[in-house]
């Protein structure tokens, strides 16, 4: 099945405490990225990525690094995480052919800094 | 830069009734547009898209949009609301070929009985 996984889906952490979430994909996607869902706010972009070694800053990238070593993976790291980034994580993928662009979304990390 | 207002917030509508979802859209070349669904607790699904042609798209679950170059404006409807559509709606503009896309800050559907 074409997916984006991502993991964990639910964490509590403290402030300062390192933390990885992880994302994945099995369809060969060039384009992969990250995005944060607060109430009101919509999603905003934090970090994307067009192929392997490519990356670059979304809207919110700040307290955020993101790594592409290998197509199929995306993660998203918090060096020092703080509380205002408690919110929901979506990873999301696509082929850059023309016509495409359709995102396909993981199922979301639910991110809580204490 | 690309922009996305959706203009309502949250729409209560009752189930059987029509329902029009606003989205206008900044960008400075021919958009890709898209619609897509939030159920509570999951992930985004895409529930239709405008690249080119024809600028009234049909998606998925019953749902149709009209692209207005004029307005700037890809509005998304259904002519008879199911419970079943409770979501979260967002509309997202994107560049060719590039996979960013903006989105707006979303509509809450509520359906009543």
């Amino acid at each position: 099945e074409a997916q984006v996984t991502q993991n964990p889906r639910y964490l509590i952490t403290v402030t300062g405490k390192k933390l990885t979430v992880t994302c994945s994909q099995n369809m060969n996607h060039e384009y992969m990225s990250w995005y944060r869902q607060d109430p009101g706010l919509g999603l905003r972009q934090i970090y994307y990525s067009m192929n392997v070694e490519v990356t670059d800053k979304g809207d919110v990238p700040e307290g955020y690094k993101v790594s592409r070593k290998e197509k199929r993976n995306f993660p998203l790291i918090l060096e020092s995480p703080s509380p205002n980034q408690t919110s929901l994580y979506f990873c999301a993928s696509t082929a850059l052919a023309r016509g495409a662009n359709v995102l396909t979304f993981g199922a979301g990390s639910r991110l809580t800094v204490l | 830069a690309q922009s996305v207002t959706q203009p309502d917030i949250h729409i209560t509508v009752s189930e059987g009734a029509s329902l029009e979802l606003r989205c206008n859209y900044s960008y400075g070349a021919t958009p890709y547009l898209f619609w897509y669904v939030q159920s509570p607790g999951q992930g985004l699904q895409l529930l239709l898209k405008y690249f080119s042609g024809d600028t009234l798209v049909q998606g998925i679950k019953g749902f149709e949009a009209e692209f207005k170059r004029s307005q700037s404006s890809f509005n998304l409807r259904k002519p008879s609301v199911h419970w079943s559509d409770a979501a979260e709606y967002f509309c997202a503009v994107g560049a060719t070929n590039a996979g960013k896309s903006t989105f707006g800050d979303g509509t809450t559907l509520t359906v009543k009985p």
